[in-house]
């Protein structure tokens, strides 16, 4: 069965250090996503990706952020500079169309730790 | 904008016992309805959805789940739970004419089952 795999499963960084997250989305999937969720808060969506571009972003995806798809596999979200405040699980999504309804599949989520 | 709510953090419930994890939601818009489940150190995963159609939607794991739109709900239940059932279960919805159908979520119940 297809997946979506995310690397790595947990990161510890320091603050103010860059980090990187990374996904592999199934394989002819179109649509992309990030996901976070802070301890005991709600999934949040942050970001939707789309023909090498974002199409939609919340108010959570500031400057700091930024996504890209370097090689046509991996899926990733970059934090430039990492504060505590983003300590959190971060899931990747994706689903292969827009038009009506389609199953997103989720990654098993990188726990990113900001000490 | 939408919203979803599920105001029990966490349900304990005895082995073979019925069980009702409870949504609600807002929305400006007509949405589609989901839960999720993930289990321990696991991924997302899709346990049923509304689309249209018939109110009461079956899903994996002899879960069920009805949706009220007079009440904006959709509960899910189980006549009867394993341990296996033990996990966080969110409940998400969408937009159906949304530019990237995008998820929002409720911040999860986590059902304990108990022996």
């Amino acid at each position: 069965e297809p997946e979506v795999t995310q690397t790595p499963s947990h990161q510890v960084t320091q603050m103010g250090q860059e980090v990187i997250l990374r996904c592999v989305p199934i394989s002819n999937h179109l649509y992309f996503y990030w996901y976070r969720q802070i301890l005991g808060q709600k999934v949040e969506f942050l970001v939707s990706f789309y023909n090498n571009e974002i199409s939609e972003k919340s108010e959570i995806f500031d400057d700091q952020f930024s996504v890209e798809r370097p090689d046509g596999s991996n899926f990733t979200l970059k934090i430039r500079s990492t504060k505590l405040e983003d300590s959190a699980m971060y899931f990747c999504a994706s689903i292969n169309t827009i038009v009506g309804y389609t199953e997103a599949f989720f990654g098993q989520g990188t726990r990113l730790t900001v000490v | 904008a939408q919203s979803v709510t599920q105001l029990d953090s966490q349900v304990p419930v005895f082995e073979e016992a019925p069980v009702e994890l409870r949504c609600n939601y807002s929305s400006s818009v007509s949405v589609y309805l989901f839960w999720y489940v993930q289990y321990p150190n696991q991924g997302l995963q899709l346990l049923l959805k509304y689309l249209s159609g018939s109110t009461l939607v079956k899903g994996i794991n002899g879960f069920e789940a009805e949706f009220n739109k007079s009440q904006t709900s959709f509960h899910l239940r189980k006549p009867s739970v394993h341990i296996s059932d033990t996990a966080e279960y969110f409940c998400a919805v969408s937009p159906r004419r949304g530019a990237t159908n995008k998820l929002i979520f409720g911040t999860g119940t986590l059902l304990a089952v108990q022996p």
